[in-house]
């Protein structure tokens, strides 16, 4: 199994419809969880952390199941501007040994 | 503003030549940096850990001896790929991690794409 996995995708939603993503993860030793953004040729932008509780920034929320090893992605209100690659990023503690995990992405496509 | 910044961000070369990248953390210090490579429609890999003041870690499958990092000081670090051939091409993205309260938060650059013909 994947240390973190993602559907790819694409996700093609019309502008306005709500579209949600999850990514799993292997390890239950992961701390940090994180959504990035990265448009084509671009490099990762952070969109968001991901708190236990659940957090939300405008349109866009994110929430952790640790005991079942998920987080998700949840947009609203989606614009053609969101377009982009949803990166999840799992990070164990960032002793030196340890690694950062990408998620390969998954692909929105918002459509007019 | 930017808070990693990468130099060059574009770079042609023949192959069997080096080329350096250089990752700078611009108002913070960084004890570690991650390199990365990222092949097209690819999700990005690290290549191996930058550690300042000691040897930096490769990830398994990594050649340490053909991608050369030295990490100079608490704010650069530098990949160097040497005798370069058209497969390393690719790009790649340096990143820092920020610790600001947790969780911390990964700052990447902007990236350098390298083509080697």
């Amino acid at each position: 199994r994947k240390e973190v996995e993602q559907d790819p995708g694409p996700f093609n939603v019309p502008e306005g419809a709500t579209v949600a993503f999850n990514c799993t993860y292997s390890n239950s030793a992961s701390q940090s969880f994180f959504w990035y953004r990265q448009d084509c040729r671009k490099e990762p932008k952070l969109l968001m952390s991901v708190y236990s509780s659940g957090n939300e920034d405008g349109r866009f929320t994110a929430q952790l199941n640790r005991a079942s090893q998920y987080i998700s992605l949840l947009i609203r209100d989606s614009k053609l501007s969101d377009s982009a690659t949803y990166l999840c990023v799992v990070n164990r503690d960032l002793n030196r040994d340890d690694k950062i995990i990408f998620g390969k992405g998954t692909r929105l496509h918002i459509l007019p | 503003g930017a808070v990693v910044s990468q130099h060059p961000s574009r770079v042609i070369c023949k192959s069997g030549t080096s080329v350096k990248i250089e990752c700078r953390s611009l108002d913070f210090q960084a004890t570690t940096m991650f390199w990365y490579r990222q092949f097209p429609k690819q999700s990005l890999m690290l290549m191996a850990t930058s550690n300042e003041g000691s040897k930096a870690t490769y990830e398994q499958g990594v050649e340490k001896d053909k991608f050369l990092i030295n990490h100079a000081s608490l704010t650069l670090s530098t990949l160097t790929v040497t005798s370069a051939h058209p497969e390393d091409s690719s790009f790649y993205i340096c990143s820092a991690p920020r610790t600001q309260g947790p969780p911390e938060t990964q700052y990447f650059g902007p990236g350098t794409r390298l083509l080697v013909l």
